[in-house]
């Protein structure tokens, strides 16, 4: 079946410090790759996405490189912001299949002044 | 732009006491899901409904129930309330395009069985 791993949090960093966030899926044929955010008592939005091996989505300095041949999307930021903090989630789409996704554990991160 | 609207924000129930999850979004999605979400976990897909009068079951449906009469609403029903129900649930809804499926969420429904 289809399975998404995260990294396991929280994840305290410093402002301004470097963010990676490690993401690897299981699953058949070459689905497109999501980075949800969640910040604290909101529902989750989009934050990038891949759709093809080698793509890089990026939004808001952060970014993820689809990467076939290690079945990996890890999230990364150069200098994290107070902002930031959140709770990310890797999750995994079909176009077909109703669009139904798959998603990991979440990752907490916080980021302190 | 509303997005996708859920009400209560927050419910408390009583153990057997029954409520539904309203859940509306104005993007003419076809596609609609609920997911409930656990401390410190993922989301677990409840049901899901690819267009008005068809839905299906997902990975953890016992105890609940959905209907889908319009495109925009497609309401949650909790029967028996127990307190494994104790969770925050999220409806969300997508359309695909290009080839991809990108869900848009509701707020959360915060609800606790005591």
């Amino acid at each position: 079946g289809n399975s998404v791993t995260q990294m396991e949090g929280p994840v305290t960093l410093s402002e301004e410090a470097f963010l990676t966030i490690n993401c690897t899926y299981t699953a058949t044929g070459y689905p497109s790759l999501f980075w949800y955010v969640q910040y604290p008592g909101e529902g989750l939005q989009l934050l990038l996405k891949a759709t093809k091996a080698d793509d890089k989505g990026s939004n808001k300095g952060f970014e993820a490189t689809y990467r076939k041949e290690t079945t990996s999307f890890h999230l990364e930021k150069g200098s994290v912001q107070v902002s930031d903090s959140a709770v990310y989630f890797c999750a995994l789409s079909w176009g077909t299949n109703a669009g139904k996704s798959t998603f990991g554990d979440g990752t907490t991160l916080t980021v302190k002044p | 732009n509303a997005g996708v609207t859920q009400t209560p924000k927050f419910r408390i129930l009583k153990i057997g006491q029954s409520m539904t999850l309203q859940c509306t979004q104005d993007m003419n999605h076809n596609y609609m899901y609920w997911y409930r979400q656990d401390p410190g976990m993922g989301l677990k897909l409840i049901y899901y409904s690819v267009g008005a009068g068809i839905t299906d079951k997902g990975e953890v449906p016992n105890g609940y129930n959905v209907s889908r009469s319009t495109t925009e609403d497609f309401p949650l029903r909790l029967e028996l309330a127990a307190p494994s129900q104790t969770s925050v649930y999220f409806c969300a809804s997508s359309q695909r395009s290009g080839g991809v499926n990108i869900q848009y969420f509701g707020a959360g429904t915060r609800l606790s069985v005591l």
